[in-house]
């Protein structure tokens, strides 16, 4: 069965600082992930996804994630964190071998920025 | 690009009335999708149509809550009677296709309290 776990609910870092947000995935199939975030009292939008092509994913904002088999992980990372970047973030994953359209949300993690 | 629109973004009600949410797809999107957030079980599907035809509800919580889409650019989630348990962030979002691979567009949701 496919699952998402995010390591960690709640992360802060100071502006300017790396961001490191974790995900780790179970998939009986060649999986599909995908970040999205959500900012206050808006919806989620979606930050970038990976698809079986590069394993290096970039998105918007600065955001990019890597797609580690053999760890079964799939980080999120921003090398610098700017204050805007404060919301949650949603790990998720496609479930089912094909066209399905179900997605796995893990549950989010809050990141805060402080100045 | 107008995105997907939902209505009302907040609605307050009594237990035992009828809550009817609303939402508009992308145009061009042939699959839209009803998400309910929760803090104690996230994000979950609840129901998803393709062509205006339900694909799967296995989502749907129970017979007080029922969706249509009577053409390709209106959707609605319906929950009669409300009870307060049914307080949550309501999602719809929409998508070209839905594989495994493919983006769902998320609206802003509509915050549902039920007193």
């Amino acid at each position: 069965a496919q699952s998402v776990t995010q390591l960690d609910s709640h992360v802060s870092v100071s502006e300017g600082t790396p961001v490191l947000l974790r995900c780790n995935y179970s998939s009986s199939y060649s999986p599909s992930l995908f970040w999205y975030v959500q900012h206050p009292n808006k919806g989620l939008q979606l930050l970038l996804k990976y698809t079986s092509a590069a394993t290096l994913v970039k998105g918007i904002n600065g955001f990019e994630a890597e797609f580690k088999k053999s760890e079964t992980s799939f980080h999120l990372t921003k090398p610098s964190a700017h204050m805007s970047d404060a919301a949650e973030y949603f790990c998720v994953v496609t479930i089912g071998s094909s066209n399905t359209g179900k997605l796995i949300f893990g549950q989010g993690t809050t990141l805060q920025v402080k100045p | 690009d107008a995105g997907v629109i939902q209505s009302p973004r907040h609605e307050v009600t009594e237990m035992g009335q009828e809550v009817t949410l609303r939402c508009k797809p992308i145009s061009g999107h042939d699959y839209l999708f009803w998400y309910r957030q929760t803090m104690m079980r996230g994000l979950e599907l609840l129901i998803y149509f393709n062509n205006n035809v339900p694909i799967d509800d296995s989502g749907m919580p129970e017979d007080r809550f029922s969706a249509k889409m009577p053409n390709a650019s209106f959707s609605t989630l319906k929950i009669q009677p409300s009870e307060p348990r049914d307080s949550a962030v309501y999602f719809c979002a929409s998508a070209v296709r839905a594989g495994r691979a493919d983006t769902q567009y998320f609206g802003p949701g509509t915050r549902l309290t039920v007193l």
